[in-house]
């Protein structure tokens, strides 16, 4: 069946380092996506992933292993603004999206 | 501005009555997905549209039913409502299958009382 599993919360520093996980068991997979979400707003695009290893995009960073079905967000020099959810989102086949119920970051002073 | 519209941008509604929900993509997108946010559930995948044809079902009732139009615009049909419909109704859009990202619009919060 299809399953997406990330921690429900966590609690960083400002100017820390965080590592959000995700864990995925799904068929047809065609590649995973990372949201971020603020309190009652719309979901926007961080990173995607579809083959194996580390994409870096500026203070993020997401990484996938398709074999372990496992993705990471890392999130450097954390900001007060960097607290939100952090959806997890796995594409199967062309049309279908698989959403993790989102983990919420708490960056603190 | 994702420059995907959605209206309204609340409703408040009564169980047993019906909503439209409506949307319109980024300019250029012909991928539509709708999606419904509860508070305990996360993002649930509903319907996708492309270019007017259904391509994909997710967890959607009986009761709800979605179209995507010639110009493109779509419309999530609510009806029978039942309390526990009351969640954020989202709407992306991308422009084709591939895997650009989504992009979503502001949602739509439906309260059913």
């Amino acid at each position: 069946g299809q399953n997406i599993d990330q921690p429900t919360e966590m609690t960083a520093t400002e100017g820390a380092i965080v590592q959000i996980n995700c864990t995925y068991q799904t068929s047809g997979f065609n590649g995973l996506f990372w949201y971020q979400q603020h309190a009652g707003e719309a979901p926007t695009f961080l990173s995607y992933n579809v083959l194996d290893g580390l994409e870096e995009k500026g203070r993020f960073s997401s990484f996938l292993s398709r074999s372990k079905g496992y993705s990471y967000l890392l999130l450097k020099e954390l900001q007060m603004k960097d607290s939100a959810s952090y959806l997890c989102a796995v594409k199967e086949g062309t049309y279908k999206y698989i959403f993790g119920t989102g983990t919420r970051l708490k960056v603190l002073a | 501005d994702s420059g995907v519209t959605q209206t309204p941008k609340h409703l408040i509604t009564a169980t047993g009555q019906r909503v439209t929900l409506r949307c319109s993509p980024r300019s250029g997108d012909l991928s539509v997905y709708w999606y419904q946010q509860s508070l305990d559930q996360g993002l649930q995948f509903l319907i996708h549209y492309y270019n007017g044809e259904e391509r994909a079902k997710g967890n959607i009732l009986e009761r709800f039913s979605a179209q995507q139009f010639p110009d493109l615009h779509s419309e999530l049909n609510l009806s029978s409502l039942e309390l526990g419909d009351s969640a954020l109704y989202f709407c992306a859009s991308s422009p084709d299958g591939s895997n650009q990202p989504q992009h979503f619009g502001d949602g739509t919060r439906l309260s059913i009382l």
